[in-house]
């Protein structure tokens, strides 16, 4: 298996635009999570979502951020607008499961908004 | 809502000493506790983990210890190595939130040759 696959693996944006990040997770797990990693911050889970539905999204920071799993094989997140404050590495895990069990995380992408 | 602290934020060793890391979480219906470790620019990975029905866990050099009376588990690196240097983060599954992981804030650990 290829492991949980992330696109783009760096983004640079002027502030303002819209962005969006991409993910696979791994065939078989059916619980997403979208992590956000800042020094400041830590490790930040924004939402997590179970056989495609959003379970939690009490991490999302405001309105500007979104995402969507249409399908097991595919999430996005979405930044409109985005900020310079949005810039940090993205992570993207899976797991199997309905309860503790490992999670699987993806290279992260690297977003700078300037 | 589970809050998980670890402490310390930052620990240096030396080559071949013993590196102990502590955390503390706030649910007690939490059941499932992770180790992760993340090297400089890397994703984090699982290097251990204990569930509440066990006391402690054991693998080679790394050992994970779990008090569910006082909320508190810690992880223990013997005979340390350079290779061993990354952040460390500990996590706490809240049963009532299906998979969902709490993170600590981290440790970084520096083992000096």
């Amino acid at each position: 298996d290829a492991g949980v696959i992330q696109s783009p693996r760096h983004e640079v944006t002027e502030m303002g635009q819209e962005v969006t990040l991409r993910c696979k997770p791994i065939s078989g797990h059916n619980s997403l999570f979208w992590y956000r990693q800042t020094m400041m911050r830590g490790l930040e889970l924004l939402i997590y979502f179970n056989n495609n539905v959003p379970i939690d999204d009490s991490g999302m920071p405001e309105d500007r951020f979104s995402a969507k799993m249409p399908n097991a094989s595919f999430s996005t997140l979405k930044i409109q607008p985005s900020e310079p404050r949005d810039s940090a590495v993205y992570f993207c895990a899976s797991s199997i499961g309905l309860t503790g069990g490992e999670q699987y995380f993806g290279p992260g992408t690297r977003l700078t908004v300037t | 809502g589970e809050n998980v602290e670890q402490h310390p934020s930052t620990l240096s060793v030396q080559e071949g000493d013993s590196a102990v890391i502590k955390c503390t979480y706030s649910d007690s219906a939490s059941n499932y506790f992770p180790w992760y470790k993340q090297e400089l620019g890397k994703r984090p990975q699982l290097i251990i983990d204990i569930r509440s029905n066990v006391g402690e866990k054991k693998d080679q050099r790394i050992a994970v210890t779990l008090n569910k009376t006082a909320k508190h588990f810690s992880l223990h690196i013997t005979e340390t190595q350079p290779e061993d240097s990354a952040v460390y983060f500990c996590a706490a599954n809240p049963v009532e939130y299906g998979n969902k992981l709490v993170f600590g804030a981290g440790t970084i650990l520096r083992v000096k040759s």
